[in-house]
This record gives C-alpha cells, sequence and structure tokens, in this order.
C-alpha cells in the first residue's frame, strides 16, 4: 500500500491554463503539505494544513489554492499557469503537531511542465 | 527568515571514500531531520536527532546534532553506489513553524 500517493504523476501543459494535483495520505497523519522542488533541487514549502486547516502559507502566488476536503486529502489547484511553475510538486504528511515526531513521509512528486 | 545553510553542494567520490555534509543554522533548532533522495525519486526519512550533542549510527552512517544544537552532519563511511543521491538536512525551529530545508548535497560515486 502506497502511503502517500499523487496524481497524476507527470502534467504537461500551457501557459494559462489551470490544473489540479491530488493526494491521498493513508498513514493517519493530521498535517499534510505541499512543497515545490525546482530544476536545482531547492525543497520549499508552500503550504501546510493541520487536520483540514490550513496553518502555513508561505510566500505562494494566489494563482495556487490548496484544498483539504478532509485530513487524508490535500490537493492543489493553480490556476493560469506560468513557465516558473515548471517543477515537481510534492505532497508530504508527518503525524499530529506537537507529537514530537516530525518526519515527513513524501508523495512520489507530480512533475508539471508548463510550455 | 530562518535558513539552514548545507555545505558541499556537489561531492563527487571514489567507491570506498569517506563523505560528509553539513548543516549550519544561526539559530537554535529544537530538531533536524536527514532525509535522502535518489536521483528521479522522492525525499525519504532517513533520521530525527533532538538532544543537544547526539549522536546515532545507521550502519554506515553517523548522524550529529552539535552541542549548541546549531549545526548538524551526516558522515557515510566506506561509500558504495547505492548512496547516490541528494541529502537534505532539514532543521525545526519550534512552534508551528515549518520544515527548513536546506539546499541539500548532490553524491556522485564513481565505481
Amino acid at each position: 500500500d502506497t502511503a502517500v500517493s499523487q496524481t497524476p504523476k507527470y502534467l504537461v501543459t500551457q501557459m494559462g491554463n489551470d490544473k489540479s494535483i491530488k493526494c491521498e495520505q493513508n498513514l493517519g497523519h493530521d498535517t499534510m503539505y505541499w512543497y515545490k522542488q525546482d530544476s536545482k533541487k531547492f525543497l520549499k514549502i508552500m503550504f501546510s494544513y493541520n487536520n483540514k486547516e490550513l496553518i502555513i502559507n508561505e510566500t505562494v502566488p494566489n494563482r495556487f489554492s490548496p484544498k483539504s476536503p478532509d485530513k487524508a486529502h490535500l490537493n492543489l489547484h493553480i490556476n493560469s499557469l506560468e513557465l516558473g511553475d515548471s517543477a515537481v510538486y510534492f505532497c508530504a504528511s508527518s503525524p499530529r503537531l506537537g507529537t514530537g515526531s516530525y518526519e515527513q513521509y513524501f508523495g512520489p512528486g507530480t512533475r508539471l511542465t508548463v510550455t | 527568515g530562518q535558513q539552514v545553510m548545507q555545505i558541499p553542494q556537489y561531492q563527487h567520490v571514489q567507491e570506498g571514500e569517506d563523505f560528509t555534509t553539513y548543516c549550519n543554522s544561526s539559530t537554535t533548532l529544537s530538531n533536524i531531520q536527514w532525509y535522502k533522495q535518489r536521483p528521479g525519486g522522492h525525499p525519504v526519512f532517513l533520521i530525527q536527532l533532538v538532544k543537544s550533542g547526539e549522536v546515532k549510527k545507521q550502519k554506515r552512517l553517523t548522524f550529529q546534532f552539535g552541542e549548541a544544537k546549531k549545526n548538524s552532519s551526516l558522515h557515510i563511511t566506506a561509500t558504495q553506489t547505492t548512496d547516490v543521491g541528494t541529502y537534505f538536512c532539514a532543521g525545526l525551529f519550534g512552534g508551528n513553524t515549518p520544515l527548513v530545508f536546506g539546499k541539500g548535497t548532490r553524491l556522485s560515486v564513481i565505481a
């Protein structure tokens, strides 16, 4: 069983389009994240949700909108895609904040290419 | 903002040589984690260090957390080709602040 899954694995689209990436975790974790990894492999957090509530929203353009329908799912919708959005997007989850155990489990990633 | 500096950015070693990557923060960390990302893969959690001066070992990997909880290192003894990948440290500064990743050290091992 895959602990953290993401769909799609690859996404190729044109500038100006709107796209969504879905993430699901079956670990029973309360906290989920979206990260962006650019071509230089830098990992940057975008959003964090704890039990469906947004707790971290880094300086991300408001074209990016996360949605958490329940604590096992965190989706990412991107409007008006730009060339600079091309990257690998990772979803991750971790146990509840405050448990002392903060290791994060990453999904396989979604490689987004905007042409 | 809070940053975790990681060096070197790249390291090429002959198989059998040792390898070390270092992380530093200007402020005290509540804990530090290490992750490995194989080429084309996703980051995989290796270990978490919490206590000042903590040392943990996993087979050929040795992880250290500095006494001041501002620096950490990962040392691999006698590298193998299976060690290839990017190693990230990630620091937690406490409270609800997010995990801050270093920029990673990309390790190449030449057989």
